[in-house]
């Protein structure tokens, strides 16, 4: 059974950096063709793509982001770590980690979310 | 911006059935995903690949595609089908993922 949580912060201030981790289980991110990313949703806004990471450390950002983002992941932890720099209050969203279905373009299997408030 | 455009909203009477799109230039090469989001949870994915349901949706869901367009179907839409449907795929260049803009269903 895959099951993925996100944690971290739920409020920061603006300017500062965001870290997120995703912990997962039920699948490696050590087999072939296993994606994780990242997603968001400010509140009544849709779907956003974020970035998401391979079993073979490929790395891939949404375009309008990339120079705010870091996706790493920790194998031995059952872990991916998102990194969002110099945060804003239009950064304010949800934010999903999620399991890409193998060879598809899809994601199966979602975190419940974890909501991040940009204030002062 | 999103690659993917949806329709904004669509109605459907209980039980008839509705169809809900998604266009855009990568859907000529690559598949779409639709998720289903009720309001305060995570969406959930309904369909996949050429015509995958995943375990536990409901069959009444269905898709196609033709050309640049993608299509999420319900027959015999039910009152649980009220939510929002998100389309999703590759971009243009097929390497980077995309989310369309959303369609919200009401079922009357």
């Amino acid at each position: 059974q895959i099951t993925l949580k996100e944690s971290g912060p739920t409020i920061v201030k603006p300017t500062q950096t965001l870290t997120l981790t995703c912990t997962f289980s039920g699948f490696s991110l050590t087999t072939s063709d296993v994606g994780v990313g990242w997603i968001r949703q400010p509140p009544g806004k849709a779907l956003e793509w974020l970035a998401l990471i391979y079993w073979n450390d490929n790395k891939y950002y949404s375009p309008s982001l990339k120079s705010r983002l870091t996706i790493t992941k920790d194998n031995s932890k059952n872990q991916v770590v998102l990194t969002v720099t110099n945060m804003d209050p239009v950064d304010t969203a949800t934010y999903y980690c999620t399991h890409r279905v193998l060879y598809d373009t899809a994601f199966d299997y979602w975190g419940q979310g974890a909501l991040v408030t940009v204030s002062s | 911006s999103s690659e993917l455009t949806q329709d904004p909203a669509v109605s459907v009477a209980l039980g008839q059935t509705v169809r809900i799109t998604c266009q855009g230039d990568s859907l000529r090469s690559y598949y779409a995903g639709w998720y289903q989001q009720k309001p305060g949870q995570a969406p959930v994915l309904v369909l996949f690949g050429k015509n995958t349901r995943p375990s536990g949706s409901p069959d009444r869901f269905s898709g196609s595609s033709s050309g640049n367009t993608a299509s999420l179907t319900i027959t015999g839409a039910q009152a649980e089908d009220e939510a929002d449907y998100y389309c999703n795929s590759r971009d243009s260049g097929g390497i980077l993922y995309v989310f369309g803009t959303g369609t919200k269903v009401t079922v009357l």
